[in-house]
């Protein structure tokens, strides 16, 4: 069964670096979607992805974050200078039309 | 008032049990409706969606009712495999794109 994919599981980095973190979507799917949670809270949306340009972003999504498709298969999330905050786990998500299917995640710990 | 709003729990029931979830959105745009469940530490798993005629699967039904903007979710002969938490999933269609995902209520089942 054809699932999404996410790398690295997880990552840790010092506060002001940069990260990107990586997912391999569903190949057959359109939509694709980065979702964060933070520890004990709730799924929140980040932005979703469509025909190669963003299509909804959250206010959580400010110029810090960006995301690309650099190739047919991969997207990516990027985080500018981290912060503290921002440690959390990352999901990213893709569809075909609907329902929305996850990756495992990568837990971002920021020091 | 919160965009997808549900008791926390935590539902700590026997096995065997019947087990009701709530769920109240409040953008009467929404179009599309799901139910994920989330293991501890682990990505969002798509249980099902909700349609306005209601749905069944296996143990598990699902009904919604737009005029009171109210989703239900029903798990008969509850299994101990069926802890974790329970998280109600709306999508405001503009692009197809935009999901809330409700703060989710923890399952408990005791042997």
């Amino acid at each position: 069964e054809p699932e999404v994919t996410q790398t690295p599981s997880h990552q840790v980095t010092q506060m002001g670096q940069e990260v990107i973190l990586h997912c391999v979507p569903i190949s057959n799917h359109l939509y694709f979607y980065w979702y964060r949670q933070i520890l004990g809270q709730k799924v929140e949306f980040l932005v979703s992805f469509y025909n190669n340009e963003i299509s909804e972003k959250s206010e959580i999504f400010d110029d810090q974050f960006s995301v690309e498709r650099p190739d047919g298969s991969n997207f990516t999330l990027k985080i500018r200078s981290t912060k503290l905050e921002d440690s959390a786990m990352y999901f990213c998500a893709s569809s075909r039309q609907g329902e929305q299917f996850f990756g495992p995640g990568t837990r971002l710990t920021v020091l | 008032r919160k965009e997808v709003e549900q008791d926390p729990g935590p539902f700590n029931v026997p096995e065997g049990a019947t087990v009701a979830f709530n769920c109240t959105y409040s953008n009467s745009a929404s179009q599309s409706f799901f139910w994920y469940r989330q293991d501890c530490r682990k990505e969002p798993k798509l249980l099902m969606s909700v349609y306005s005629s209601g749905n069944e699967d296996g143990r598990f039904t699902a009904q919604l009712n737009r005029a009171s903007q109210y989703i239900s979710l029903l798990i008969r002969d509850s299994k101990l495999s069926d802890s974790a938490t329970y998280l109600c999933v709306v999508s405001i269609y503009s692009s197809a794109s935009k999901i809330i995902f409700g703060s989710g209520t923890r399952l408990s089942i005791r042997p």
